[in-house]
């Protein structure tokens, strides 16, 4: 039942940027989204969230398309310890997770 | 100073026990959740309690009953275990303010297998 979608993994090089598309096609006006991830099987970390306008802070930065139908979170200059699943969640009621993307960063 | 912490990390019993597992959160938060992460890594919300009072009550068995003595606290107690309730179980807290939620933080998770 999650509300959006991502390619289920993607590979970067270390000290590139890594860029993760999340399409949310169904988005209403008001309705939040959420990036988090999960490194190995601890408890998934907040990164970033946004409405309407793009947001960046020390982890990372959210671009939101105009339409507000898809994001891309960007992680700078991603290390080896950016390996993780990455989940873009769209806030309605509560956090639901779909599959996310596993993001492999490779020296 | 662990924001969100559970007790215990690893639990192994037998099949028809009854166990809980505690959550404790010291962020003030007014919300709380539980959700479960089977071994297919798909992370499912179970639970959502907001000023302890429930909100979200996903298709769980009712062997499944979450306790929120308050609002720092919220326990799950699991009667009659089966084998299909080993996953790992992770506790997250967060402030809710309408249309957005502050960011949710999340408990190390307790991994739980029936025997």
């Amino acid at each position: 039942d999650a509300k959006t979608t991502q390619p289920p993994s993607m590979d970067c090089a270390e000290g590139r940027a890594a860029n993760l598309p999340c399409n949310h096609s169904t988005i209403s006006g008001n309705e939040y989204v959420y990036w988090y991830r999960q490194i190995h099987s601890q408890g998934p970390q907040y990164i970033i969230h946004g409405l309407k306008n793009n947001e960046t802070n020390e982890m990372a930065s959210l671009i939101i398309t105009e339409d507000r139908k898809s994001s891309t979170l960007i992680l700078p200059h991603a290390t080896l310890r950016d390996t993780a699943v990455y989940y873009c969640i769209v806030l309605r009621r509560d956090m639901r997770f779909g599959a996310g993307t596993r993001l492999t960063v490779k020296p | 100073d662990t924001a969100v912490s559970q007790t215990p990390k690893y639990l192994v019993t037998q099949m028809g026990n009854d166990k809980s597992i505690k959550c404790e959160q010291n962020l003030g938060h007014d919300t709380m959740y539980w959700y479960k992460q089977d071994s297919k890594k798909f992370l499912k919300i179970m639970f959502s309690y907001n000023n302890k009072e429930l909100i979200i009550n996903e298709t769980v068995p009712n062997r499944f009953s979450p306790k929120s003595p308050d609002k720092a606290h919220l326990n799950l107690h699991i009667n009659s275990l089966e084998l299909g309730d080993s996953a790992v179980y992770f506790c997250a807290s967060s402030n809710t303010r309408p249309p957005a939620n502050t960011e949710a933080f999340f408990g190390q998770g307790t991994r739980l297998t029936v025997v």
